[in-house]
């Protein structure tokens, strides 16, 4: 079964306004971690943002932010004052077990900002 | 600053050859991972090592192997490359603790084609 699901094969969004990229994840786990990572075409993976399943408010890095709904089972990123340099694959990722050696990664959203 | 290293960034062998990719972390990381990743796939786990010379399978170990002989080192071993194997590889690190934020790293990839 999908443990990562993101629904969004690709967004669009104009610069310097602000996107959600969604992730829902399934887990009976009651500790778990939730990450995304931004893919630019060069290839790598960035970490962006964490939350942990205990966390109560929802994380922020910068223009990045987590939109956390434990009871939804959502992990929706939001990306304010879009910047040319933010066009990438972004993906949703999950973390369960009590070893750091099981994550599991959603298909994946193509954001493009326009100019 | 923390750096995973590939071999190569591209590939392109024929079909039945023997391929190594090459993965090499400075983070002193217990963990080691590989991933395919293709198009509305997202990131599939193959092998995963938590130790010298211990490796795990991972949800897609069909015709891979993997080598770990030292701490630092990680390689892939497609034995007899098909073309079905075309796809991007991700090499990841991360320490062994399931502490908050200890994310993995990941390398650049390494774009095989099969010909």
């Amino acid at each position: 079964a999908q443990k990562i699901t993101q629904t969004q094969p690709g967004m669009f969004v104009q610069e310097k306004e602000a996107v959600t990229l969604d992730c829902t994840y399934d887990t009976s786990d009651q500790s778990y971690g939730l990450f995304w990572y931004k893919q630019p075409s060069s290839g790598e993976m960035i970490f962006l943002i964490y939350q942990g399943s205990y966390d109560e408010q929802n994380a922020t890095e910068g223009r990045y932010s987590l939109n956390f709904q434990k009871a939804r089972k959502s992990a929706n990123l939001v990306i304010s004052a879009s910047q040319l340099g933010d066009s990438a694959m972004y993906f949703c990722a999950m973390r369960e077990g009590v070893n750091n050696n099981d994550m599991r990664f959603g298909a994946g959203t193509r954001l493009t900002v326009k100019p | 600053d923390v750096k995973v290293t590939q071999s190569s960034r591209y590939l392109v062998k024929r079909t039945g050859e023997k391929v190594f990719l090459e993965c090499v972390q400075d983070m002193d990381h217990e963990n080691m991972f590989w991933y395919r990743q293709d198009p509305g796939l997202g990131l599939r786990l193959i092998y995963f090592s938590y130790d010298v010379k211990m490796k795990e399978k991972g949800d897609i170990p069909e015709g891979y192997s993997v080598s770990r002989e030292k701490k630092e080192r990680f390689s892939l071993i497609l034995e007899s490359a098909s073309t079905n194997q075309t796809s991007m590889y991700l090499c990841a690190s991360s320490s062994r603790r399931r502490e908050g934020t200890d994310t993995q790293y990941f390398g650049p990839g390494t774009r095989l084609t099969v010909l």
